[in-house]
């Protein structure tokens, strides 16, 4: 069964642009959720879907936005980067919370 | 809030016993994680443990909570060069659709 994939694997952007990245679930997962990684704060969720529904939000300006599509695969949008947006994005999948969720690579996003 | 805490480093000996100690603050956890993560990598997910237990073993790891103190600890026997990484533990509370994670520890395996 393939894992979670992630694309891209890395990204450099311009202060002010917007990004999207984009998760493609294990097979059968209709969790999608997405984290961000920075070495300063750690891990924080930032939002987590189900079945094209936004269940669960994390403490993040509007500028973070996602969406899952009928298939699953999941998208989250940055709009107007800024500096500390830089981070490792990662995305996980779960058939049930419980089970523990299945992280992918990440994206590396680097704002300059 | 939840809160979950990890000290920053484990240094050990290739052969000896890991032990990563984890605290949590959320009495509602229902279910606790460790997931390891290597450089450059995503993480994986090592165990689980339902708050109802107190152990439990797989192959070299032992998962151990302490309910009443909220303390979550995992231990890798026999430690390995490859068992150098950053691990998180992470905890999922009553009724929540996310994980909270550590801070993370990092473990270095001396040869």
């Amino acid at each position: 069964k393939a894992g979670v994939t992630q694309t891209p694997r890395y990204l450099i952007k311009t202060r002010g642009q917007q990004v999207t990245l984009s998760c493609s679930p294990i097979s059968g997962h209709r969790s999608v959720s997405w984290y961000q990684q920075t070495p300063g704060q750690g891990l924080q969720f930032l939002f987590e879907y189900f079945s094209e529904t936004q269940r669960n939000k994390g403490n993040f300006p509007g500028r973070f936005s996602g969406r899952q599509f009928s298939n699953s695969r999941s998208e989250m949008n940055v709009s107007t980067l800024e500096l500390g947006d830089s981070a490792l994005y990662l995305c996980a999948s779960s058939l049930a919370i419980r089970s523990g969720a299945f992280f992918g690579q990440g994206t590396r996003l680097t704002v300059v | 809030g939840e809160d979950v805490e990890q000290s920053l480093f484990l240094s050990v000996r290739e052969g000896d016993s890991s032990v990563i100690n984890c605290t949590y603050t959320d009495s509602s956890s229902t279910y606790l994680y460790w997931y390891k993560q290597e450089p450059g990598a995503g993480l994986q997910l090592l165990t689980y443990i339902f708050s109802n237990m107190d152990m439990k073993q797989d192959q070299r790891l032992t998962v151990l909570l302490n309910k009443k103190d909220k303390h979550l600890s995992l231990r890798i026997a026999d430690t390995q060069t490859g068992d150098s990484a950053i691990y998180f533990c992470a905890e999922l509370g009553t009724g929540a659709n996310n994980l909270f994670f550590g801070t993370g520890t990092r473990l270095t395996v001396i040869p």
